[in-house]
């Protein structure tokens, strides 16, 4: 399936900086979802958006469903070495998939030094 | 709290064995998800089922079959495996009607030797 263009694809921050990365469509989405991984695990949801222009927090995250319903964001404040992970978008297209089919981004590698 | 759990969490199989992984969710969820994950490849489905006994391919099938008896569990198989088939494998649910929002088991992951 079709990827979503994530970037950044990889970040090297100190403790205690602002994370931001987005992931961008070629085509409208219904759905955009944030998932983190950590190594040897399956991703788990951090943030689900279901329309456009919603700003979403969870604790110390923000996400965003950018209004032309083809790009969204996230952002980790004041990250902390726990943040260190894969973090991936993931999105439901009403024009190219049924059947609630996800499609997702390559990911963004955070790596957080204190 | 949403639950997808996976039978096993590391499984080492020798080549031409058949491999049955298993995935289970407590969410009554209609839809359920088989992905398998390789380095700079990302996240690719391989078969996915809507209902109880339906099945439709994802994008590499090839190699594998699936089943669902139960609404709650979904089976990958691999009938006969092959050394390409060495991968992390996820499963996730969603449910139907609109939000499709996935949540994903810890995945298996699959040596073949």
């Amino acid at each position: 399936g079709q990827q979503l263009n994530q970037s950044p694809q990889s970040m090297f921050i100190q403790e205690g900086e602002d994370v931001s990365m987005n992931c961008t469509s070629s085509s409208i989405f219904n759905t955009w979802l944030w998932y983190k991984q950590d190594p040897g695990e399956g991703p788990v949801l951090l943030i689900a958006l279901y329309k456009a222009g919603e700003l979403t927090s969870n604790g110390r995250l923000t996400a965003q469903f950018g209004i032309t319903r083809k790009d969204s964001f996230l952002n980790i404040s004041a990250s902390i070495p726990s943040d260190v992970g894969i973090y991936f978008c993931a999105g439901q297209s009403p024009t190219t998939d049924s059947w609630g089919k996800l499609q997702f981004g390559a990911g963004t590698q955070v790596v957080v030094t204190p | 709290d949403v639950k997808v759990t996976q039978s096993s969490r590391y499984l080492v199989k020798r080549t031409g064995e058949k491999v049955f992984l298993e995935c289970v969710q407590d969410m009554d969820h209609e839809n359920m998800f088989w992905y398998r994950q390789d380095p700079g490849l990302g996240l690719r489905l391989i078969y996915f089922s809507y209902d109880v006994k339906m099945k439709e391919k994802g994008d590499i099938p090839e190699g594998y079959s699936v089943s669902r008896e139960k609404k709650e569990r979904f089976s990958l198989i691999l009938e006969s495996a092959s050394t390409n088939q060495t991968s992390m494998y996820l499963c996730a649910s969603s449910a139907s009607g609109g939000a499709y929002t996935q949540y994903f088991g810890p995945g298996t992951r699959l040596t073949v030797l």
